[in-house]
Parts: C-alpha cells; structure tokens; sequence
C-alpha cells in the first residue's frame, strides 16, 4: 500500500519562508502532487512533480527526489491568506491517488 | 473553468436510512473520484471511476456503492447509514491526460444520527 507522512502543524510570520515536507512509500510511484484546503473550502491543486528537481509556480515551489522518496513545498513571502491546510499527494501507475493527513499552516502577523 | 457540484452541502439523516450523494462535473473528465475527509486523517478514497459504468474501490469501500450512468455524474451511495459514516464527503474529477491534478467540488457534510 502507500503511506505518506508530513507535519500535522506548521507556524511562521508573515514575509517568512515556510518548508512542508512529505515522505511517502508506495509501490508504481508517478508523481507528487500539492494541494491547499482553507477551512470549509474545496482542496484545490497547486503543484505536481514527477521527476526530481524544483518546480516553481509564483510565490510557491515544490521540489521532489525520488531517490529519497521524498518531497517538499515551499512557500515564501507568506501572506495571512496562505493560513490553511496543505497536502501532498501520491499519484500511482494504477490510477489512484493516496493523501497525506495535511498540514495545518498557521501564518501569524 | 472546471466545475464540480455536489447535490448538498449539509445533510442530516438517521441510522439505516439509503442516503445518495450525488456529484456533477461539466469539463467532460474520465475520471471521477469519492473521499471523505476526517479531522487528522486527511482525504480517504472510497470509490473512483475510470468512465461511464466503470467503477474501482478505493481504500475504504466498505459500507458504500457507486453508481456512474453518465460520464458528467458520479453517485455515491449508502445503503444504510451508520453514525461512523458522519464524515465531510468530497467529489473529485480530473482529466485521464492530466492524472496529478485533481478538481474538487465543495463537499457534503453528513451527520447520520
């Protein structure tokens, strides 16, 4: 099966940098994928890797090694609105996608 | 703009009641997918569907069915509702070409009494 494991609570400042990382196994990995869930809201998608290296989309990067089975995503120049929940996310050759338990990034003034 | 619409988006109903959940897409997505969303246990799959009248279980399947008549809509269904199926219930669908991006309708939560 796939297991996943990320922080549950993360905090920082507003302007800061903040690192959320994802460790998973799985067998038939295609890629990792990011998404944000603010309270009472729908996930909605923000990055995917499938090979290693960095990925950069605006304020938000995500990074994935495959070797350690391992990924990141990287938020920088926080703003109160990035306050939510984050998940990554295995994508498999199967089809299926299997969710970490998310995030919870609290960004404080 | 993809959108994803579920039926309800709070619903209340009693032990051993069938209870449907219905879920709507209009991107013309293959694919279409049912998780539930506790505290700390982030999205758990139940069901996905590859296409029309096909179905998959998903981790936790037990106590739920699916239905997929037409390719826009994906029912989930509880054919007698227990107080452990009180959950946030979330339909997702995504196009068979872009596997990793998956686009997520508002939600239901249920709260079976």
């Amino acid at each position: 099966g796939q297991s996943l494991e990320q922080p549950s609570e993360v905090t920082a400042v507003e302007g800061a940098i903040v690192q959320i990382n994802c460790t998973y196994q799985t067998s038939g990995f295609y890629g990792l994928s990011w998404y944000q869930q603010h309270d009472g809201g729908a996930p909605t998608f923000l990055s995917y890797n499938a090979l290693d290296g960095l990925e950069e989309t605006g304020r938000f990067s995500s990074f994935l090694s495959r070797s350690d089975s391992y990924g990141y995503l990287l938020l920088q120049e926080l703003q109160m609105k990035d306050s939510a929940s984050y998940f990554c996310a295995v994508n498999t050759n199967a089809g299926k996608s299997t969710f970490g338990d998310g995030t919870t990034l609290t960004v404080k003034p | 703009d993809v959108k994803v619409t579920q039926s309800s988006r709070y619903l209340v109903k009693r032990t051993g009641e069938k209870v449907f959940l219905e879920c709507v897409q209009d991107m013309d997505h293959e694919n279409m997918f049912w998780y539930r969303q506790d505290p700390g246990l982030g999205l758990r799959l139940i069901y996905f569907s590859y296409d029309v009248k096909m179905k998959e279980k998903g981790d936790i399947p037990e106590g739920y069915s699916v239905s997929r008549e037409k390719k826009e809509r994906f029912s989930l269904i509880l054919e007698s509702a227990s107080t452990n199926q009180t959950s946030m219930y979330l339909c997702a669908s995504r196009d068979r070409d872009r596997a990793y991006e998956q686009y997520f309708g508002p939600g239901t939560r249920l709260t079976v009494t």
